[in-house]
This record gives C-alpha cells, structure tokens and sequence, in this order.
C-alpha cells in the first residue's frame, strides 16, 4: 500500500492568503520528497524538494518544511492566487528512484 | 532542456481492442523511465519503470505490457483492453530521483 498520505483531500483559500497543504509519511528511511502540481487534464508539475537533511526548503512563493520527528511534510503558499488552483501531491522515495505519491489534496482560490 | 512527449493525448478504444501509447523524451541520455496510471480523483500508481534499452520491471500484475525499443523511447502496450483499463497514462523521466511528467494520455475502453 502507499506510505505516504494527506491530511485533508480538498483545502479552500481565499485568494492572497497564504495555503498550507499538509502530507504524513510512514517510511523513516525515505531521505528525498517532492511536491508535485497537477492541473486539470495535465500531467504533474515539479513545485520543489527536499533532502531528509534539510527542515526549511524556499521556492518562489513556497517553502517546504520536513519534520522528520513525527514524518510530517508541508507545502506552504504565499499569496495564493488563482492559478493555484491545483490537485498537490506529495511523494518520497521509500526504495532506488521509485517514487510513492500520497492521494492528492485538491486546492480551490476562493475569488 | 529536456522535454517529453505523450500521444496521442485522447483515446476511446472498444474492449478487446489492441493498445499502444507512446512516449518519448528530449535532451537527455540513458533516463530512468516510468509509466504511471492515474485513475479519476485518485493518485498515481506506478505501473512500470525502466533503467535502460530492453530492460523493464513490472509494478503490479495487468493486463498491460512495456517496451523500450530506444534509449529515449517507452511504449504501454496491450493485446486486448478491459474496461478497467480506462485512466489517464502518464509517462515520466528522471535521471536521478526527481521525476518530470509528460503531458498524459486520457484513455477511455467501452
């Protein structure tokens, strides 16, 4: 089965608040994660990474943060704007390059 | 900049019926290569993967077959499509452990 899960399937935020969207791990040797964006109808989109050691990762407007305590892994958005409407997923590496992806938690800008 | 490619982007087969969806990437040399099925509101299951030319490991039991004829190349096959088989098809490629995702295939079997 997946290690990896979302707290919340569907998260909605007005626009320019900033999102949280929240992913729990199982696999304590899973040492490289990623968020991925998906549109409607499109293939994933790389968001950004981490190393399991690293906390704190900063993109453009995102920031991931990785606690490795209670295997808890977060993607925060600035400003959300309404392109970030988006199904986000996040996903590690449990086992060589293969990649296990949580469900999907569905992102909608409120106007 | 390496890119890839996905066709054909729309496929309504009936049952039975044979299969071939194609992807190729771009730019790069010797890719991991992956093909994905993502099932509507769900998350991506990972079907097949391969590390090089000829050489392919298979995720879960199916209906469904891959080939790498060429370094750049990846083909999903199937003799005969199920209703099951229905889904949106991702491709995607990595040199290390970062994967980028094609544009998908949207397949419907009735």
């Amino acid at each position: 089965g997946e290690s990896v899960g979302l707290h919340l399937p569907t998260l909605s935020v007005q626009e320019g608040d900033n999102s949280i969207i929240n992913c729990a791990y199982s696999n304590s040797a899973s040492d490289y994660f990623i968020w991925y964006k998906q549109e409607s109808g499109k293939g994933p989109q790389f968001i950004i990474d981490i190393r399991s050691n690293m906390d704190k990762r900063q993109g453009q407007r995102v920031t991931v943060l990785l606690n490795k305590t209670v295997k808890h892994l977060s993607l925060q958005i600035a400003a959300t704007q309404p392109g970030d409407s988006a199904v986000y997923f996040c996903a590690e590496t449990p086992r060589d390059y293969k990649l296990s992806f949580g469900a999907g938690t569905t992102v909608t800008v409120r106007a | 900049s390496q890119t890839i490619h996905q066709w054909p982007a729309t496929l309504v087969q009936p049952v039975g019926s044979p299969l071939s969806l194609e992807c190729t990437v771009e730019g790069t040399s010797n890719p991991n290569l992956y093909w994905y099925r993502q099932a509507a509101g769900r998350g991506l299951q990972l079907l097949f993967y391969s590390v090089g030319i000829g050489q392919i490991s298979s995720e879960v039991p199916q209906n469904l077959s891959a080939s790498r004829p060429q370094d750049r190349q990846f083909i999903l096959s199937s003799k005969k499509l199920l209703l099951s088989d229905s889904g949106f098809y991702l491709c995607a490629w990595s040199a290390q452990e970062t994967q980028y995702f094609g544009p998908g295939t949207r397949l419907l079997v009735l």
